[in-house]
């Protein structure tokens, strides 16, 4: 168990519509990752929180939008979904400050959302 | 920019015999991380190894090692006694300090590792 939560597990829609991803990072991680993993795909990168601020963005599309709140819980939402965004979205998290402490530093990843558009 | 490659997309290995999974990264920088992750087929990703840039000691943990050749920009990962839970999707990635003061990650394509029993 990574420590890391998301929700929902499993997620099927139509397309057209708009979705809530969630996820909860570990104990005092401070930035959130999110990634698209496409059927046997890599991973892409779609944007990254660093303690309420969105520090940077990958591949996401401009109906995608994500925050991170003040408890430091993370949303992605999905909206005017398209067939082609049935996809497993990962969120992690790293205890990532700054300056230059030498740390582990990886990232933790959730168990995944799995999005079915039909 | 920095990037990761993996120019195998799929390997395979007979189980108890070991493979090497290739990894080559472009970086300026002088001191980053290196990761290779692992992907079973229940999609968790998992931690399987980390590199420190600035330990010329190659890390190793229990049958997963790794060789990093950091002039050559490489970070192969070998599997010895390979097992049949050993098959799933392998990731290396790279940690980068960005200007925000923050770290992104980059992940290679992936190898497929296949086990034969």
């Amino acid at each position: 168990d990574s420590g890391v939560t998301q929700t929902p597990k499993h997620l099927i829609t139509a397309t057209g519509q708009r979705v809530t991803l969630r996820c909860s990072p570990r104990s005092g991680d401070l930035s959130v990752y999110w990634y698209q993993q496409s059927l046997d795909q890599g991973l892409q990168f779609l944007i990254q929180y660093y303690n309420g601020e969105e520090r940077a963005k990958g591949n996401i599309l401009e109906r995608f939008s994500a925050q991170q709140f003040p408890d430091l819980h993370s949303e992605l939402n999905l909206s005017s979904l398209e067939l082609g965004d049935s996809a497993l979205y990962f969120c992690a998290s790293s205890d990532s400050g700054t300056g230059s402490e030498r740390v582990g530093n990886e990232q933790f990843f959730g168990p995944g959302t799995r999005l079915t558009v039909l | 920019a920095q990037t990761v490659t993996q120019s195998q997309p799929e390997m395979s290995v007979q189980e108890a015999e070991t493979v090497t999974l290739s990894c080559t990264y472009d970086t300026s920088e002088s001191d980053y991380y290196l990761f290779w992750y692992k992907q079973p087929p229940s999609r968790q990703m998992i931690l399987v190894i980390r590199q420190e840039a600035y330990k010329q000691q190659n890390a190793t943990e229990n049958r997963f090692s790794v060789n990093f050749q950091k002039a050559a920009k490489s970070f192969s990962l070998k599997i010895s006694d390979s097992q049949l839970g050993d098959a799933a999707m392998y990731f290396c990635a790279y940690r980068s300090y960005t200007t925000s003061g923050t770290y992104k990650y980059i992940f290679g394509t992936g190898t497929r590792l296949k086990v034969l029993a």
